[in-house]
């Protein structure tokens, strides 16, 4: 069972560029998740996907972020214009089932680390 | 508005002995599910074990189990017979209302010693 993949594992960019990390989920998750994690916090939620439909965005998902499932397969995650408080930890998570309040378990992607100059 | 709090920065165990982690949470939701997450330096964040509201046992999973005591609101983890490779930082988290994401504690940084 291969796990959720996410890329690059590292990115260092100057203030103002724009980046973009993927993400690859277990292939047969239909669920996907962006989390950001800052030093010393535990992780706080973006946004999430069912299938290829974005259903929710936290209101950290400000309007330089965009998030991508197209076919409902990988996922993408921009950052448009790069600040310093974006440096963080971004985690992608996936997992399975459609009830509302589900007890499969969210399986994590080994994160993206991004560092602003 | 529902909420994860750790109390403990950091605990100190020894190998073998058993340790227990602490979680309370705040919901008004009737229905909902518990998680604790395993981070280790290398930063992957490792499923370990699920409560769901109504499950009318503690769960276990190995050397993981879950005190859960719904009156108190409280979800602590129990890692029994400790081991070098359990040191890590361990989250509690909780699915939210709508099931689309989960809301983590700060978490508890776990140092096992030889």
């Amino acid at each position: 069972d291969t796990g959720v993949s996410q890329n690059p594992r590292h990115k260092i960019t100057k203030r103002g560029q724009n980046v973009t990390f993927r993400c690859d989920p277990i292939s047969e998750h239909n669920r996907l998740y962006w989390y950001r994690q800052t030093l010393g916090q535990g992780p706080e939620f973006l946004t999430y996907f069912q299938n290829e439909a974005q259903l929710e965005k936290s209101r950290l998902l400000s309007d330089r972020f965009s998030a991508e499932r197209p076919k409902g397969s990988f996922s993408t995650l921009e950052i448009q214009r790069t600040e310093q408080g974006d440096s963080a930890m971004y985690l992608c998570a996936s997992s399975r089932g459609t009830a509302v309040i589900s007890n499969q378990p969210q399986h994590f992607g080994d994160g993206t680390r991004l560092s602003i100059l | 508005a529902q909420k994860i709090t750790q109390t403990q920065p950091g605990m100190f165990v020894q190998e073998k002995e058993a340790v227990t982690l602490d979680c309370t949470y705040d919901t008004s939701d009737p229905s909902y599910g518990l998680f604790w997450y395993k981070q280790p330096s290398s930063g992957e964040m490792i499923f370990l074990i699920y409560q769901g509201s109504y499950d009318q046992q503690n769960a276990t999973e190995g050397r993981y189990s879950l005190n859960f005591q719904k009156a108190r609101k409280s979800a602590n983890l129990v890692i029994s017979a400790s081991q070098l490779g359990d040191s890590a930082m361990y989250f509690c988290a909780m699915g939210n209302q709508a099931g689309t994401a989960l809301i983590f504690g700060k978490g508890t940084t776990l140092s096992v010693s030889s």
